[in-house]
């Protein structure tokens, strides 16, 4: 079975341009989460779904970010404009309901310039 | 608030010691689920374990084994024999059933297996 997929693995763009990272969950997973990875604040929640729909998206860090999920098998995370610090590996992960044990994507490593 | 600590930050050892990982949670509330994430060099996060705070039986699976007790909030984790490929960062989770339930995640420990 196929894991969790996320595009692009590696993402180089520069400051005050848009970047999309999309994610396609584990079929028949109804729960899918963002987090972000960073040497400072190492692992954080940004925003997770369940049923496509977003319930705690405390974790983003401002309005230049933002998230959505148009159906069961795809979910996009937005950053616009893109900023130095927003540099980090952004990954994706789902489960079975929002109880259950969290799989994770490969990552999508960001560097903005 | 759910909190995870890892107190160790980065191990070295030399192929086929024993080596263990501690890791220890705080949570108010009494149902509770702790994960260890293993992720390697290449960066992907892998799922090794996840235990409810109901079931203190410790569990071996090949050369990795936890030990989880209540009375100490720890969740420990020894890798037995290591081998070169065992090198990766770790992390220990918590989840609580209450509050927003949130995956929390310690800072890791970066563990390197040298030959």
């Amino acid at each position: 079975d196929a894991g969790v997929i996320q595009s692009p693995r590696h993402e180089v763009t520069e400051m005050g341009q848009e970047v999309t990272l999309r994610c396609k969950p584990i079929s028949g997973h109804n729960s899918l989460f963002w987090y972000r990875q960073t040497m400072m604040r190492g692992l954080e929640l940004l925003i997770y779904f369940n049923n496509n729909v977003p319930i705690d998206d405390s974790g983003m860090p401002e309005d230049r970010f933002s998230a959505k999920m148009p159906n069961a098998s795809f979910s996009t995370l937005k950053i616009q404009p893109s900023e130095p610090r927003d540099s980090a590996v952004y990954f994706c992960a789902s489960s079975l309901t929002r109880r259950e044990t969290q799989y994770f994507g490969p990552g999508t490593r960001l560097l903005v310039l | 608030a759910q909190k995870v600590t890892q107190a160790q930050t980065e191990i070295s050892v030399v192929e086929k010691e024993d080596v263990t990982l501690d890791c220890v949670y705080e949570t108010r509330d009494t149902t509770y689920y702790l994960f260890w994430y293993k992720q390697p060099p290449s960066g992907e996060l892998v799922f090794l374990i996840r235990r409810n705070s109901f079931d203190e039986q410790n569990e071996i699976s090949g050369r990795y084994s936890w030990n989880f007790q209540k009375s100490t909030s720890s969740f420990n984790f020894t890798i037995t024999a290591s081998q070169v490929v065992d090198s990766a960062v770790y992390f220990c989770a918590l989840r609580a059933q209450g509050g927003s339930e949130k995956l929390v995640f310690g800072k890791g420990m970066k563990l390197t297996v040298n030959p």
